[in-house]
């Protein structure tokens, strides 16, 4: 079936790297997208969202990519902090308003 | 973004009870979502919760299992029925605004014993 998937479950990056996560997606109808953050015991903390017809939305420290040729999806987070420690999910959406596909997701080890 | 709230936060249950799960919003909302996520997994939908109307239910998941109620736009119930140890998870709602953003809640960790 259709799903959004993730390349690397796991990711070990150094305080004040920069992190890259990646996530490819199979629906290309799909014309929105969010990246969710959750860390333990708590809910997915929505981080920053990006329409199909954009490739690139930048935040405070994280930049998400699109690249619709490919279907990927990527989240960078700048100088990354022992605090961005976390389970990293992509989701998809068909239409606005519709349930989200959520990808399998990449744990963020930060050390210091 | 709305502030959700879930109750309980977590519970132990016997095999074979039910329990009842709600979710409130701060503001009304025409989307709400019920998720299960089971230890060390992703997010799989259950349902959306339609208000004034029955929900609708994901491949995998009844209404007999999993009934849920809306009664207006800020409030919703998932119940879990008759349950199994395969039950243990972490439930969790979420509320769509109209441009297509979703916000979740703390999620609600059951254990079945």
């Amino acid at each position: 079936g259709e799903s959004v998937g993730l390349h690397l479950p796991t990711l070990s990056v150094q305080e004040g790297d920069n992190s890259i996560i990646n996530c490819a997606y199979s629906n290309s109808a799909s014309d929105y997208f969010i990246w969710y953050k959750q860390e333990s015991g708590k809910g997915p903390q929505f981080i920053i969202d990006i329409r199909s017809n954009m490739d690139k939305r930048q935040g405070q420290r994280v930049t998400v990519l699109l690249n619709k040729t490919v279907k990927h999806l990527s989240l960078q987070i700048a100088a990354t902090q022992p605090g961005d420690s976390a389970v990293y999910f992509c989701a998809e959406n068909i239409q606005a308003g519709t349930a989200l596909i959520f990808g399998k997701g990449t744990t963020l080890s930060v050390s210091s | 973004s709305a502030v959700i709230s879930q109750k309980p936060s977590r519970d132990i249950c016997q095999r074979g009870t039910s329990l009842t799960i709600q979710c409130q919003v701060d503001s009304q909302v025409t989307m709400m979502f019920w998720y299960r996520q089971q230890p060390g997994q992703s997010l799989t939908l259950i349902a959306t919760a339609n208000q004034g109307s029955e929900a609708t239910y994901e491949s995998g998941f009844v209404i007999d299992k999993f009934p849920i109620s809306r009664p207006n736009l800020t409030f919703s119930t998932l119940t879990v029925s008759n349950m199994s140890p395969e039950d243990s998870s972490i439930y969790l709602c979420s509320v769509g605004t109209g441009d297509g953003e979703q916000f979740f809640g703390p999620g609600t960790r059951l254990t079945v014993l």
